[in-house]
């Protein structure tokens, strides 16, 4: 089946940028997706990259596309205090269409140092 | 305004106890999703309803029901509840084929087991 991997933890200073990278199994994907969840909460939608998209900039956020490599990464320029939740890459299953729910990574804590 | 309603937040049973966690949502989607998460792990897909179409992922525990009687609610039933089953209910909805994809996620039912 589908696999999507995240490191589980990066660790910023508030103001650098950060990268959170994700590798995933399933090439025949049309949308990759990127999620935030802050403690408590559900998951909201940050960005979607089309897959034959390489880069897609919106404000802060970038999202870079490397089919080849299967490699999905999200930077966040000056990352702020109010970035600080986890992060989860997530992909279509191998079997789905668009009605089929998604796969996530475990998810990266991004962890904001003053 | 929330578009994808859970209740309740918080919902505290005894081993054996049988819960019922319930979703609505105003969007008018076709596809209803229910994932488990677990402490440092990825959501987890447990079912979907396209429409009136129930869809049970293969590794769902047959503890694990769900109805949903109209467009816009969808209910998780767990019959007997087990110290393994504590975690976030997260309730999603999509559009469904020939969408992005997306899903919409709720703000999640927090259950804990006694």
């Amino acid at each position: 089946g589908e696999d999507v991997e995240q490191s589980l933890f990066l660790s910023v200073r508030e103001g650098d940028s950060s990268v959170i990278n994700c590798t995933y199994t399933d090439s025949s994907s049309t949308y990759l997706y990127w999620y935030k969840q802050e403690p408590g909460a559900g998951l909201q939608l940050l960005t979607y990259i089309f897959s034959n998209m390489d880069m897609k900039q919106d404000q802060r956020l970038t999202v870079l596309l490397n089919k080849k490599d299967k490699h999905l990464s999200l930077r966040i320029a000056d990352t702020q205090t109010g970035d600080s939740a986890i992060y989860f890459c997530a992909d279509p299953p191998v079997s789905g269409g668009g009605a089929d729910g998604l796969t996530f990574g475990k998810g990266t804590h991004l962890i904001i140092q003053p | 305004d929330a578009m994808v309603i859970q209740n309740p937040r918080y919902q505290v049973t005894q081993f054996g106890k049988p819960v019922t966690l319930s979703c609505s949502q105003t969007l008018n989607h076709n596809v209803m999703y229910w994932y488990q998460q677990k402490s440092s792990q990825a959501p987890k897909l447990l079912f979907h309803y396209y429409d009136k179409d129930f869809n049970n992922e293969a590794d769902t525990p047959d503890n694990f029901q769900s109805r949903r009687p109209n467009t816009s609610f969808c209910f998780l039933d767990i019959r007997s509840p087990g110290l393994g089953d504590a975690a976030m209910y997260l309730c999603a909805t999509s559009g469904g084929t020939g969408d992005t994809g997306e899903l919409f996620f709720g703000e999640g039912s927090r259950l804990t087991v006694l």
